[in-house]
């Protein structure tokens, strides 16, 4: 069925260091996905977005990779700042739905 | 800050009271969905209202009734509401349905008693 999960539910990193979140997807059809960031008492933030026709994206500090082979999806945070610690929830979407399914969420801890 | 504006931020409720949740956008967007968030999980899906019309209604209990009164506020009323139904409750905004990143509000933080 439709599913869009992460590997590990909780990282720790130091400061300065780059952060890779992870996020498996089990829908073929899924051609549009997302990063959100949430911060404690907030909604979740949008980071960076990627189509499935890109295998690769880049934005401020954040590159997100595509991989459709393996259905896999990742976000690479370079130079992890203290302000990124939030809770990072990968975000799917197939072609011609109006659903966003989210995965379970990955709690980012950063260090000084 | 948010460009997606809800009321209140923190709610609390006796079972038998009716309360609404309130929900602004001015970024010119034609789709809006409410989200039902617990603690430590991630949101889920309630309501899509695409150009004013409900187009998705995840079968949600009859005690929640949204309400798009017009492009730029959705509305959620809650009736008769269950301590399970204690969340976070989000509403996000699109520019059109799919394809597009959903920006979503701070939540109001309901409580039922």
């Amino acid at each position: 069925g439709e599913s869009v999960g992460l590997h590990l539910p909780t990282l720790s990193v130091q400061e300065g260091d780059n952060s890779i979140i992870n996020c498996a997807y089990s829908n073929s059809a899924s051609d549009y996905f997302i990063w959100y960031k949430q911060e404690s008492g907030k909604g979740p933030q949008f980071i960076i977005d990627i189509r499935s026709n890109m295998d690769k994206r880049q934005g401020q500090r954040v590159t997100v990779l595509l991989n459709k082979t393996v259905k896999h999806l990742s976000l690479q945070i370079a130079a992890t700042q203290p302000g990124d610690s939030a809770v990072y929830f990968c975000a799917e979407n197939s072609g011609g739905s109006e659903k966003l399914v989210f995965g379970k969420g990955t709690k980012l801890t950063v260090n000084p | 800050d948010t460009e997606v504006t809800q009321t209140p931020k923190h709610l609390v409720m006796g079972m038998t009271n009716k309360k609404s949740l309130k929900c602004e956008q001015h970024m010119g967007h034609r789709a809006m969905y409410w989200y039902k968030q617990k603690a430590k999980k991630p949101p889920e899906l309630m309501f899509v209202y695409s150009y004013e019309k409900l187009s998705i209604n995840e079968s949600v209990p009859s005690r929640f009734s949204p309400e798009c009164p017009n492009s730029s506020l959705l509305n959620l009323h809650l009736h008769a509401l269950q301590p399970e139904d204690s969340a976070l409750y989000l509403c996000a905004s699109s520019p059109r349905r799919v394809r597009q990143p959903q920006h979503f509000g701070d939540g109001t933080r309901l409580s039922i008693l």
